[in-house]
């Protein structure tokens, strides 16, 4: 079967580094996506990535490994409004986006 | 502003009673989804549709039904809603079915079915 797996709940430091990892498993792979959602909003796209490596965006960056089925969100100097859930989502051999539940992470002061 | 528009915000319905959520986007995006988000669980996929007049069955699809007349709009209908349809919903679209740079979505419909 399909399925995606991430941490429910972190928590960090405002100013510090978090590292939320997502391991996957998909009939077929065209793409690991990242997405951030705060509470009572609608997700918005954060990274895509096919490739295997490290890709940057500002203070968050994404990375793959395609013969582990894993990657992770490093988001570094932590801010307060990083507060959100942060889904994992991959893409299967039709297309279709296979959703994680989601990790919390909670920035304390 | 260019994107997705739900409504309503929010609905309590009564078991039974048949309702739909409308959603429409004004970025010509030939592709529209609808998910159910429930606590503990990823994005569940409803419904599809990757082009105007064609629709396709998601993961979880039984009591729900949706219409593709055009581009913009994409709305889901419950025919007789039942207690476990309590859920928020988002509508999304993408340029297309196999689209790279993320889906857009809207801003989502708390419905509570009692």
């Amino acid at each position: 079967g399909q399925n995606i797996d991430q941490p429910t709940e972190m928590t960090a430091t405002e100013g510090a580094i978090v590292q939320i990892n997502c391991t996957y498993q998909t009939s077929g792979f065209n793409g690991l996506f990242w997405y951030q959602q705060h509470a009572g909003e609608a997700p918005t796209f954060l990274s895509y990535n096919v490739l295997d490596g490290l890709e940057e965006k500002g203070r968050f960056s994404s990375f793959l490994s395609r013969s582990k089925g894993y990657s992770y969100l490093l988001l570094k100097e932590l801010q307060m409004k990083d507060s959100a859930s942060y889904l994992c989502a991959a893409m299967d051999s039709n297309y279709q986006l296979i959703w994680g539940a989601g990790t919390k992470l909670i920035i304390k002061p | 502003i260019a994107g997705i528009t739900q409504a309503p915000t929010s609905q309590i319905l009564a078991a039974g009673r048949r309702m739909t959520l409308r959603c429409t986007q004004d970025m010509r995006h030939n592709a529209m989804y609808w998910y159910r988000q429930d606590l503990g669980l990823g994005l569940r996929l409803i419904h599809y549709s990757n082009t105007a007049g064609t629709t396709g069955k998601g993961e979880v699809p039984d009591g729900y039904s949706v219409s593709r007349a055009n581009t913009d709009d994409f709305p889901l209908t419950l025919a007789s809603a039942v207690p476990s349809q309590t859920s928020v919903y988002f509508c999304a679209s993408s340029e297309g079915d196999r689209n790279t740079e993320g889906y857009t979505f809207g801003s989502g419909t708390r419905l509570t079915v009692v």
